[in-house]
């Protein structure tokens, strides 16, 4: 199936340290979203971002949606251990009757007390 | 809000039976549901789109024959694993679909089945 391409692939890092990961896609998406896996779980949304340009935050988190609608970053500001997990972006290519999401290869964050 | 279950947490079976699994949104009503297959260090990779009331719609490769979707109603849809074998040991996710304009159709994930087939 199709995926975006997600980079890096995974991290480590010292707490207190600001972390950002991005997807790039070669097709264009309505919708982008940035989801948070722990193991074992099912992903849990972050940012959902919903027009070209728009810049979200939530928290210590913020994520922009690219203007070519082709890519999105995510960044974590001031790490701590419990952001440890896979981040996955996903896009959506249109409402209506598919709302069907493509997800990234997925990004490992390992934060070091 | 927004809460979507899924039973078995965890599942152990042999090779040759079929597994059901269920996945509910337990404050919301979702006319589509999707389920997901997730590998070892892998990404979710999309397998079928369930429509309550109609037939399943699946993703190219994903045999239709090995893997019934039931979506009986607005808050349940099952995952039936047929004949599994040991290939078809994975983490199954759920996702419901909010649907609204102030939901803005977001996809609400439940917590994942891990199947193991020996």
């Amino acid at each position: 199936g199709q995926q975006l391409n997600q980079s890096p692939q995974s991290m480590f890092i010292q707490e207190g340290e600001d972390v950002s990961m991005n997807c790039t896609s070669s097709s264009i998406f309505n919708t982008w979203l940035w989801y948070k896996q722990d193991p074992g779980e099912g992903p849990v949304l972050l940012i959902a971002l919903y027009k070209a340009g728009e810049l979200t935050s939530n928290g210590r988190l913020t994520a922009q949606f690219g203007i070519t609608r082709k890519d999105s970053f995510l960044n974590i500001s001031a790490s701590i251990p419990s952001d440890v997990g896979i981040y996955f972006c996903a896009g959506r290519l249109g409402g209506g009757a598919t709302n069907k999401l493509i997800f990234g290869t997925g990004t490992l964050l390992a934060v070091q007390p | 809000g927004a809460v979507v279950s899924q039973h078995p947490s965890r599942v152990i079976c042999k090779s040759g039976t079929s597994v059901k699994i269920e996945c509910r949104s337990l404050d919301f009503q979702a006319t589509t549901m999707f389920w997901y297959r997730q590998f070892p260090k892998q990404s979710l990779m999309l397998m079928a789109t369930s429509n309550e009331g109609s037939k399943a719609t699946y993703e190219q490769g994903v045999e239709k024959d090995k893997f019934l979707i039931n979506h009986a109603s607005l808050t349940l849809s099952t995952l039936t694993v047929t004949s599994a074998h040991p290939e078809d040991s994975s983490f199954y996710i759920c996702s419901a679909l909010q649907s609204g304009a102030r939901r803005r159709n977001e996809q609400f994930f439940g917590p994942g089945t891990r199947l193991t087939v020996l």
